[in-house]
């Protein structure tokens, strides 16, 4: 098991411009999250899925979007990218959303200049 | 306002020692309880966790206690070893929030040979 991936590990984007953070589990875990963790802070939840077409947002969802079309596969799209979204996003999953631990992916570091 | 928190942001310790590591919260609905620990450029790894039900979770070198009438709950690492070196997040769900995690901004432990 190749367990949670996530990619690119780095990108630099100018303000403005758009891009989609990829994440794919094969776990076969239903429920997928999303956070960013910025310097100093601990890890905040931007959105979160607990299947295959049902998405939610989290405690820092604006400036993204989600879709959840597969099991597998959670992607984040930044729209209209600006310097606050500079960050390292990390993806997890999980196959329960109560009393069950998170599987991290090895993160995307992302710079907005 | 920080649903977790982590008051140490760094804590050395010899090697062979014990180390604890501390977490406060504040919100009572909060009914698991989990520690990360993360390398640099790494995601967060699972470490231990333990649901409110219980005071007391052990496993091998890592003991995690949990104070509810004091919202406290604290990471005990006996005997530290180097390769513990790493930040530890402290992190929280609530029921019914789809597994959600609130983290704590991290604690840097450094074991020292």
């Amino acid at each position: 098991n190749a367990g949670v991936t996530q990619t690119p590990k780095f990108r630099i984007l100018k303000i403005g411009q758009s891009m989609t953070l990829q994440c794919a589990q094969d776990m076969n875990h239903n429920y997928m999250y999303w956070y960013r963790q910025d310097p100093g802070m601990g890890l905040k939840l931007i959105y979160y899925s607990v299947g295959a077409g049902i998405t939610d947002k989290g405690e820092v969802p604006n400036g993204y979007n989600v879709s959840r079309s597969t099991t597998e596969d959670f992607p984040l799209r930044l729209e209209l990218a600006a310097p606050s979204q500079t960050s390292v996003y990390f993806c997890a999953s999980t196959s329960g959303g109560g009393y069950n631990e998170q599987f991290f992916g090895p993160g995307t570091r992302l710079t907005v200049l | 306002d920080q649903q977790v928190k982590q008051n140490s942001p760094s804590l050395s310790v010899q090697e062979g020692r014990i180390s604890i590591l501390n977490c406060d919260y504040t919100n009572s609905m909060f009914d698991y309880f989990l520690w990360y620990k993360k390398y640099p450029a790494e995601g967060p790894t699972f470490l231990i966790s333990i649901s409110s039900i219980k005071d007391k979770n052990e496993d091998g070198r890592f003991t995690v206690f949990l104070n509810k009438s004091a919202k406290h709950l604290s990471l005990h690492i006996v005997p530290s070893q180097p390769g513990d070196s790493a930040v530890y997040f402290c992190a929280a769900s609530a029921r019914g929030s789809q597994g959600n995690l609130i983290f704590g901004k991290g604690t840097k432990l450094s074991v020292k040979p």
